[in-house]
């Protein structure tokens, strides 16, 4: 069964350093996703993505991050300058699209991210 | 996106079916109820969704209320595997976000 996989599984950095994960979401899908969980707390949307562009992203997702398709396959989240608070778990998702109302999100196994 | 409420936690034994509830009596004419869990230490996962009647699939089943305003994620038999947390999402089928707002869920404990 086709699956989304994420690198690094564990992300270890210092604070105000740039970091970047990595998705390879489902083959056919069109729709991507960022999402984070702190640990302990609910999972949480950063951003969603649709023909190259970035099509809804939510009040945590400001400046400092960003996404992008770098080829057919990859689909990454930087993170310009970390904070101590970005440490969470990271998953990308991906869905066939484009309808809300029965569309199904896949995601990946996550990122732990470490901010030291 | 319309609330729902789920009980923060339930317990079930190995192979007896698990019914876990979840209210959302503002849910709109064209909300879908969605059902996604977390395993420990994992992404989360789709279980199953639907609009008004009942659904069916090899997970689990999805029971409806006629008025829409509660809905029942059925476990038929409970694994060792099913412990997670269970989240009811509901979903705007027009023209509605992409994004999944996930509550706290159910935290589902299974006994061996």
């Amino acid at each position: 069964e086709p699956e989304v996989t994420q690198t690094p599984s564990h992300q270890v950095t210092q604070m105000g350093q740039e970091v970047i994960l990595r998705c390879v979401p489902i083959s056919n899908h069109l729709y991507f996703y960022w999402y984070r969980q702190i640990l302990g707390q609910k999972v949480e949307f950063l951003v969603s993505f649709y023909n190259n562009e970035i099509s809804e992203k939510s009040e945590i997702f400001d400046d400092q991050f960003s996404v992008e398709r770098p080829d057919g396959s990859n689909f990454t989240l930087k993170i310009r300058s970390t904070k101590l608070e970005d440490s969470a778990m990271y998953f990308c998702a991906s869905s066939e699209g484009p309808y809300a109302g029965t569309d199904t999100q896949y995601f990946g196994p996550g990122t732990r991210l470490t901010v030291l | 996106d319309a609330k729902t409420t789920q009980p923060n936690s339930m317990e079930s034994n190995e192979e007896e079916p698990v019914h876990l509830p979840c209210n959302h009596s503002t849910i709109s004419g064209t909300d879908y109820i969605h059902w996604y869990r977390q395993l420990p230490s994992q992404g989360p996962e789709y279980v199953i969704h639907g609009l008004t009647s009942n659904v069916n699939n090899r997970m689990a089943s999805l029971a409806i209320a006629e008025d829409r305003k509660s809905s029942t994620l059925i476990l038929h038999r409970a694994t060792l595997r099913d412990a997670a947390v269970y989240y009811c999402i509901l979903r705007d089928g027009q023209g509605g976000s992409e994004k999944l707002v996930f509550g706290k869920g159910t935290k589902l404990t299974v006994n061996p």
